[in-house]
């Protein structure tokens, strides 16, 4: 069956613009996650969608936020964007919370 | 709130020699899943391990969950090249619907 697939894979932005990353899950998974992965900081986690709810949420300012669909499609938004928001931003997907992870390809967002 | 450590943070061996990584918890766990992202890849899912002193092996890959169900270690006999990677332990808590809280990971590189 089809992974994980995120869109786009890469992202050039500058500085005050925002940006929305989107992420398939694997059919009949319902939890979406989200995490930010920059060199030594590992796999921070932002949020977690499960059924359309936001269901657990990571230590990240309020310009972060998401959503999921009834297909449980998600997308991430980031607004007003700051060169530290410079990462790959992993989606991953399971059929509950706390169970192995899916992870799709990633999007690397670069900000000028 | 749970934190997840893990150490040591880099580990550089010659091929054929051993390698551990440790994973300690604050907190106890409900499971602690193991996975291992290449580099320029994504995490992907190895192990879960859920029972009190479980030990499971994958071919020269040993992972252990401690007696208290707040540690774990993921053991590789005889490295090869292809372990290069960053691993990553994962812990699930003991409340229903929590999202898993990822380690920073212990990044092991091999030379031959």
């Amino acid at each position: 069956k089809a992974g994980v697939t995120q869109t786009p894979r890469y992202l050039i932005k500058t500085r005050g613009q925002q940006v929305t990353l989107s992420c398939s899950p694997i059919s009949g998974h319902r939890s979406v996650s989200w995490y930010q992965q920059t060199p030594g900081q590992g796999l921070q986690f932002l949020f977690e969608y499960f059924s359309e709810t936001q269901r657990n949420k990571g230590n990240f300012p309020g310009r972060f936020s998401g959503r999921q669909f009834s297909n449980s499609r998600s997308e991430m938004n980031v607004s007003t964007l700051e060169l530290g928001d410079s990462a790959l931003y992993l989606c991953a997907s399971s059929l509950w919370g706390g169970q192995p992870q899916h992870f799709g390809d990633g999007t690397r967002l670069s900000i000028l | 709130g749970q934190q997840v450590m893990q150490i040591p943070q880099y580990q550089h061996v010659q091929e054929g020699e051993d390698f551990t990584t440790y994973c300690n918890s604050s907190t106890t766990l409900s499971n602690i899943q193991w996975y291992k992202q290449r580099p320029g890849g994504h995490p992907v899912f190895l192990i879960q391990l859920v029972k009190s002193g479980e030990v499971k092996k994958q071919k020269r890959l040993t992972f252990q969950f401690g007696e208290a169900k707040k540690n774990s270690s993921l053991h590789i006999t005889a490295t090869q090249t292809t372990d290069v990677g960053t691993y990553f332990c994962a812990g699930g808590a003991d409340q229903a619907g929590t999202a898993l809280i990822f380690g920073k990971g212990t990044t092991l590189s091999v030379s031959s």
